[in-house]
């Protein structure tokens, strides 16, 4: 069956140090992955976008790693702030121009001052 | 701020009765997917419009449909409501043509409450 599961559920980290989520999938061949942060009763907001071909993007303290042979998306948030606490989701795309997503369940993340 | 307004922020329904959710896309934007979102869960796809057609579907049955008008703007109705569609509704807009990006711009949601 199909699955996308994310490291764990709840994350806690000092500021100021890395966090690392992790997205693995199952019985998928994505076109691409995608990282999206959502705030308690907000919608998702997208963070960063990695295509198959792709093994790493950064856009500022965010990194993203795709390794399609291990099935897995790293996502990295350096130098970590207490206002980077929130719940972080990875996506998968199937097929490149059509739009719908498969959503893993979530890492919520709390930088602890 | 997404652009993308959905409304009503907040209802709650009984048991076999009819929601129609409403959304406004963001400007420029041809294409609107609805999600629906359990608590603890990630969004799951429930349909695509694009050109005021349905052009994508996810596993959720006939009694969820939708409309795409002439502005862009979409409803999702539900139909013959169950204590399990109590969720976070959520639509997002994006632009079809740009065949790598798939970004999607998220409103913040509906929530649904069945009882």
């Amino acid at each position: 069956s199909q699955k996308i599961e994310q490291n764990s559920e709840a994350l806690n980290i000092q500021e100021g140090k890395t966090a690392t989520l992790t997205c693995n999938y199952t019985n998928y061949s994505p076109a691409y992955l995608q990282w999206y942060r959502q705030d308690p009763g907000r919608g998702p907001v997208f963070l960063l976008l990695i295509r198959e071909n792709e093994k790493e993007k950064r856009k500022e303290r965010l990194k993203v790693t795709f390794d399609t042979t291990l099935k897995q998306s790293l996502f990295h948030i350096t130098a970590s702030q207490p206002a980077d606490s929130a719940t972080y989701l990875c996506a998968l795309g199937t097929q490149t121009g059509a739009n719908n997503l498969f959503f893993g369940t979530g890492t919520r993340l709390t930088v602890i001052p | 701020e997404t652009g993308v307004t959905q409304s009503p922020t907040h209802l709650i329904k009984t048991r076999g009765q009819q929601v129609t959710l409403r959304c406004s896309s963001q400007s420029g934007h041809n294409t609107v997917s609805w999600y629906q979102q359990a608590l603890g869960q990630g969004p799951q796809f429930i349909f695509q419009y694009y050109r005021e057609e349905e052009n994508g579907r996810g596993n959720f049955p006939p009694r969820f449909s939708g409309l795409q008008f002439p502005n862009y703007s979409s409803e999702l109705n539900v139909n013959a409501l169950e204590l399990d569609d109590s969720a976070l509704y959520l639509c997002a807009s994006s632009l079809v043509g740009d065949s790598h990006s798939g970004e999607l711009f998220f409103g913040e949601g509906s929530r649904l409450t069945v009882l």
